[in-house]
């Protein structure tokens, strides 16, 4: 079966930057591509990136050009997320969730677990 | 970006009654809208997309209609599993975009 299994809580001071890591297994990993979202807390979901497996394009929300950078190893099936100068307000949990579409992103049929990361001095 | 408003923020119901969730989009997104419900500390989970489709494995009390900026999900006969809280998702522009949520609640 499908699983995406994200790597562990963060605590970072603000202005760190932050990796987290999104392992796929149970399918083909080139065959999709991936969605970031992130939470805060008790707010709702926020749509941050996409990239495609097929040929690495990239989509980004405009808040976050810049700001992130998103990456994937076919070798290990493992989808990243980079995250530099962290404040306060990225304090949420982070998804990585498997994406349906092809040109652009879509709508996200997998999800992980989620990360965490908290910032804070 | 393309907006999306939920009404209601939150709903009331009972196990069995039926319930709707809106969702307008700031301008048409056809028909390429996903729904997902998220239970409090898990991952969100996809019930719907584009606009109608059932996602393998979701209950068929679940169902979506709309097209262009007005889109409804609707639960039939509401279980003690579906309280939880329900976000639709537009996928029409390069720039996702998430509804703010609507929860559902034991009345």
């Amino acid at each position: 079966q499908v699983q995406l299994v994200q790597s562990e809580t963060e605590v970072k001071k603000p202005g760190a930057s932050v990796k987290i890591s999104c392992r796929a297994s149970g399918y083909a990993f080139s065959t999709f591509g991936f969605n970031w979202v992130r939470q805060a807390p008790g707010q709702g979901l926020e749509w941050m990136a996409w990239i495609s497996l097929y040929n690495g394009n990239t989509n980004y929300a405009q808040k976050f050009q810049g700001r992130i950078t998103l990456s994937t190893d076919t070798s290990t099936a493992t989808a990243y997320m980079e995250m530099t100068r962290l404040n306060s307000d990225d304090t949420a949990v982070y998804y990585c969730a498997r994406d349906q579409g092809g040109a652009f992103g879509e709508f996200s049929d997998h999800w992980g677990q989620g990360t965490l990361v908290t910032v804070s001095s | 970006d393309i907006q999306l408003t939920q009404s209601p923020s939150t709903l009331s119901a009972s196990v069995g009654d039926t319930v709707t969730i809106t969702c307008r989009a700031s301008q048409s997104v056809s028909t390429w809208l996903a729904w997902y419900q998220q239970k409090l500390g898990k991952a969100p989970r996809l019930l719907i997309y584009k606009a109608s489709n059932l996602q393998t494995g979701v209950p068929s009390r679940f169902s979506g209609s709309g097209s262009g900026t007005e889109f409804t999900l609707t639960i039939g006969s509401l279980q003690p599993d579906d309280f939880a809280t329900y976000y639709c998702q537009q996928y029409n522009s390069y720039s996702l975009t998430f509804g703010q949520g609507t929860k559902v609640e034991i009345k």
